[in-house]
């Protein structure tokens, strides 16, 4: 069965650090993996996928992720977050078993201090 | 190409009534779905439709119901509504589905406010 699980419901970080959001997701076949972004009062934005290409996914506005099979991670990162990175990040776990299945995790909200 | 759009925006209603939400989705998507999002549950799967079949279903009660369209427009209903149905409905569109690996494009949501 699959499952999402983001390991920090709300991150902080100044302003020029990096930042690090944790998911470890669990499937039974290949997955698809995404990381969208939800800004306050709108719709979810795609920031990046993996559909067993690359392991190393990199998205808009500098984010990139990992897929690490052995670990079933697929953490987000960037190298130096900005005030508009502030948001609440899902990670989502999608295959094709038994019909079409689309999993999300429950949200880590990121917090962006100047 | 205009993105999904989502009518209305911000819905009121009170308890034991219904409602029924519009989703277009992308122009030549055929994948419809939607979501329930709440501070309490977060986003949980409602259902997909493709080419006006309903493909997939999520554990939600017969109080909530879909259907599409021809030209792939989407609408969903819900009945006798709750308390608890107080929540922002997402509606998301892709070619061929988000179990193909496809990015789903999702709309600005219906707020719906159950009194």
């Amino acid at each position: 069965a699959q499952s999402v699980t983001q390991l920090d419901s709300h991150v902080s970080v100044s302003e020029g650090t990096p930042v690090l959001l944790r998911c470890n997701y669990s499937s039974s076949y290949s997955p698809s993996l995404f990381w969208y972004v939800q800004h306050p009062n709108k719709g979810l934005q795609l920031l990046l996928k993996y559909t067993s290409a690359a392991t190393l996914v990199k998205g808009i506005n500098g984010f990139e992720a990992e897929f690490k099979k052995s670990e079933t991670s697929f953490h987000l990162t960037k190298p130096s977050a900005h005030m508009s990175d502030a948001a609440e990040y899902f990670c989502v776990v999608s295959d094709n078993t038994g019909g079409f299945k689309t999993i999300f995790g429950a949200g880590t909200r990121l917090f962006v201090k100047a | 190409k205009a993105g999904v759009t989502q009518t209305p925006r911000y819905l009121i209603k009170t308890r034991g009534q219904q409602v029924t939400l519009s989703c277009s989705p992308i122009s030549g998507h055929r994948s419809v779905s939607w979501y329930q999002q709440t501070p309490g549950q977060g986003l949980q799967f409602l259902f997909e439709y493709f080419s006006e079949t309903q493909r997939n279903k999520g554990n939600f009660p017969g109080r909530f119901s879909g259907r599409q369209f021809s030209n792939s427009r989407s609408e969903m209903n819900v009945s006798t509504l709750e308390l608890g149905d107080s929540a922002l409905y997402l509606c998301a569109s892709s070619l061929q589905g988000a179990g193909e690996g496809e990015t789903q494009y999702f709309g600005p949501g219906t707020r719906l406010l159950v009194l």
